[in-house]
């Protein structure tokens, strides 16, 4: 996972609170995304960045919001975390889109309880 | 809808001995078919992407097959390691009018056991 960290790498949090991952990159890459795993589930998109200032929402955004104020920071928030976001997450990093190849980060274990 | 079928959905091997992953795809218009391999506690790495016109396509003791005509592809592990201990995903984009979307198989967990 050289050029890509994410963190923390496992939190619990309460209901209610917010909560805020962090995504970092040193590969100066265009395109961030997040992903949430769950058994049962493929990889699920939940937001994604093209550039500084510009995000877009994926299949399963309800609950969450980004931002990405630098090239190498994307940052995740879930604004009032629930049991249902308790979850893996993964960012992902690709200089030309999602139609190339992908690097994850090692992933964000969330436990809302 | 498109959907991303993996099977077996877990399956355990002897070191040494091969094994064939299967994945199964409803996914149009296709652009490219990828197998990742995730350790536990880790991200998805690439092991191999494939577009249309690629039929097999190597990396180590990974080979992969796509038949675009029947939307299949199947990963074959050859002379398993303990390290090939894994889930496998099998991941399909798609070209669409906002741009490409994948779709993530849930994976065959693989167990490879002395």
């Amino acid at each position: 996972d050289a050029g890509i960290t994410q963190s923390p790498r496992h939190k619990v949090t309460e209901t209610g609170t917010p909560v805020t991952l962090r995504c970092h990159q040193t590969e100066n890459h265009r395109y961030m995304y997040w992903y949430r795993q769950d058994p049962g589930h493929g990889l699920r998109l939940i937001h994604y960045s093209y550039g500084v200032k510009d995000t877009d929402k994926g299949e399963v955004s309800d609950g969450y919001s980004v931002s990405r104020s630098k090239t190498e920071d994307f940052l995740l928030t879930l604004e009032s975390a629930t049991s249902s976001q308790t979850s893996v997450y993964f960012c992902a990093i690709s200089d030309r889109g999602a139609n190339y190849g992908y690097t994850f980060g090692s992933g964000t274990r969330l436990t809302v309880v | 809808k498109n959907q991303v079928e993996q099977s077996p959905q877990s399956l355990i091997i002897l070191e040494g001995k091969n094994c064939t992953l299967q994945c199964n795809y409803t996914v149009s218009p296709f652009s490219n078919l990828r197998w990742y391999k995730q350790d536990t506690g880790r991200g998805p790495v690439s092991l191999t992407i494939m577009t249309f016109s690629e039929n097999t396509k190597s990396n180590r003791r990974y080979t992969a097959t796509l038949d675009a005509d029947t939307k299949q592809s199947s990963l074959h592990i050859t002379a398993s390691q303990l390290s090939d201990s894994a889930s496998y995903i099998c991941v399909v984009s798609s070209l669409t009018g906002g741009g490409n979307k994948l779709t993530f198989g849930t994976g065959t967990q693989l167990k490879v056991e002395l």
